[in-house]
C-alpha cells in the first residue's frame, strides 16, 4: 500500500529552527508537495520538490532525496505566525496527491 | 478575485438527509477535486474531474456524487447522509492535471451528520 509518514506534532521556540521530516512509500513518484493549514483553515501551497536536493524560498526549505523516500521541511527564524499543521503529499504513478497526516507545529515563546 | 468558493461554510443535517455542497472557481482550472479531512487522517481525494464534463472517483467516493457542467462549479452531493460522513471538505482546484500544478483550495465545508 501507500504511505506516508510524518511526526504527529512538534515544538520549537520563537526564533529557532525547524526540520519537519517526511518519509514515504508510493507506487511511482511525480513529486513531492508541502503544505500549510492554520487551525481552521484551508491548506496553503509551500513547496514542490521532483529532483534530488535543496529548494529554499524565503526562510523556508523543502529536501527530496528519492532513493531514501525522504523530504523534510525545513523553518528557519521562527515566528509564532508559523503555528500551524504542515502537510507531506506525494504525486504517485497516476498522478494522484498521496497524503500525509500532518505535522502540528506548536511554537512557544 | 475570490479564487474557490464554497458553501455552505458549516452545516448541521439529520441522517439521511440529502445535502449538496457547492463549490465554485473563478480562476478556469480545468481540474477540480473534493477532499474530506478528519482529525489523524491525511486529505482523503473523494471525487475528482480533470475538465468539464468528465469526473472520476476517488480514494472513497461511496455515498457521494459529483457533476462538472461547467468549467467553473462542481458540487457535491450526499444523497443520504450517514454519520460517517461527517467531516470537513475541502473543494481544490489546479490548472493542470499530472504536472507539478498546486492545489487552491475553498476554506471548507464543516459538515455534522448526527
Amino acid at each position: 500500500g501507500q504511505n506516508i509518514d510524518q511526526p504527529t506534532e512538534m515544538t520549537a521556540t520563537e526564533g529557532a529552527i525547524v526540520q519537519i521530516n517526511c518519509t514515504y512509500q508510493t507506487s511511482g513518484f511525480n513529486g513531492l508537495f508541502w503544505y500549510q493549514q492554520h487551525a481552521g483553515e484551508a491548506p496553503t501551497f509551500l513547496s514542490y520538490n521532483v529532483l534530488d536536493g535543496l529548494e529554499e524560498k524565503g526562510r523556508f526549505s523543502s529536501f527530496l532525496s528519492r532513493s531514501k523516500g525522504y523530504s523534510y521541511l525545513l523553518l528557519k527564524e521562527l515566528q509564532m505566525k508559523d503555528s500551524a499543521s504542515y502537510l507531506c503529499a506525494v504525486m504517485d504513478s497516476n498522478y494522484q496527491l498521496i497524503w500525509g497526516a500532518g505535522t502540528k507545529l506548536i511554537i512557544k515563546p | 478575485i475570490a479564487g474557490i468558493t464554497q458553501a455552505p461554510t458549516s452545516q448541521i443535517l439529520a441522517a439521511g438527509r440529502r445535502m449538496t455542497l457547492r463549490c465554485t472557481q473563478d480562476m478556469r482550472h480545468n481540474a477540480m477535486y473534493w477532499y474530506r479531512q478528519d482529525l489523524g487522517l491525511g486529505l482523503r481525494l473523494i471525487h475528482y474531474s480533470n475538465t468539464a464534463g468528465t469526473t472520476g472517483k476517488g480514494e472513497v467516493p461511496d455515498g457521494y456524487s459529483v457533476s462538472r457542467a461547467n468549467t467553473d462549479d462542481f458540487p457535491l452531493t450526499l444523497a443520504s447522509a450517514v454519520p460517517s460522513q461527517t467531516s470537513v471538505y475541502f473543494c481544490a482546484s489546479s490548472d493542470s492535471t499530472g504536472t507539478s500544478g498546486e492545489l487552491f483550495f475553498g476554506e471548507g465545508s464543516r459538515l455534522t451528520v448526527l
